[in-house]
């Protein structure tokens, strides 16, 4: 069975410092992972994905996550936050192997970027 | 492009009632998913059509949840008999294909609509 951990309920940073919000996962072959962002009031948004290749993914708004097979981690990052990424934000994971399309999300993580 | 919509975007309702839920994904998707989401938490998969056909139905959690999308685009969420734990937000996603007999499952990302939130009173 397929899960993914985000160790934070909530991540505080300061408007213009560099943040993380954390991920790992678990799977029994080699993975696919996403980045959702979810605003109030709206749908899911998606932010990024990693399928192989390079293991920093770039995304939209200017993040970015960095895949860690060893670590069974992709942590989203952003260089310099926004008030505006204040957010509620989603990790999930697929498999690759078999027939499973579905999506199993973490239970997400709230980033408040604050002045 | 227009995206996922759901309707009705809010629907309450009285324990042992039927409700049907209604999904229209984005054109040309041919995968459409219906995932879950309780107060608190991450969404959780239901059901995954590839087509018409329910592909995957392991998330459903009993027989009052139902799911059909007769030709390939519209699907309908249906749940019998309404209990107050069935109090949520249903959201629904599409996606390109999602599996190929060839090359096995792809990796298209799911675009969700912004869901409808089910009050079971």
């Amino acid at each position: 069975a397929q899960s993914v951990a985000q160790p934070e309920d909530q991540v505080n940073v300061a408007e213009g410092n560099p943040l993380t919000v954390k991920c790992t996962y678990s799977v029994s072959g080699n993975p696919y992972l996403f980045w959702y962002v979810q605003y109030p009031n709206r749908g899911l948004q998606f932010l990024l994905k990693y399928i192989t290749g390079d293991n920093l993914v770039k995304g939209s708004y200017g993040f970015e996550a960095e895949f860690n097979k060893s670590q069974t981690s992709f942590h989203l990052k952003k260089p310099s936050a926004l008030v505006s990424d204040s957010a509620l934000y989603f990790c999930a994971v697929r498999d690759r192997t078999g027939t499973a399309s579905k999506l199993t999300f973490g239970t997400g993580t709230r980033l408040q970027v604050t002045l | 492009g227009a995206g996922v919509s759901q309707t009705p975007s809010n629907k309450v309702t009285e324990k042992g009632k039927y409700v049907e839920l209604r999904c229209d994904p984005i054109s040309g998707h041919t995968a459409l998913y219906w995932y879950r989401q309780s107060l608190g938490q991450g969404p959780e998969f239901l059901i995954y059509f590839q087509g018409t056909g329910a592909a995957d139905d392991s998330g459903l959690p009993n027989d009052r949840f139902f799911a059909v999308r007769p030709e390939g685009s519209v699907s309908t969420l249906k749940i019998q008999r309404t209990e107050r734990g069935d109090s949520a937000v249903y959201l629904c996603a599409s996606s390109l294909r999602a599996f190929s007999s060839l090359s096995g499952p792809s990796y298209n990302e799911q675009f969700f609509g912004p869901g409808t939130r089910l009050t079971v009173l």
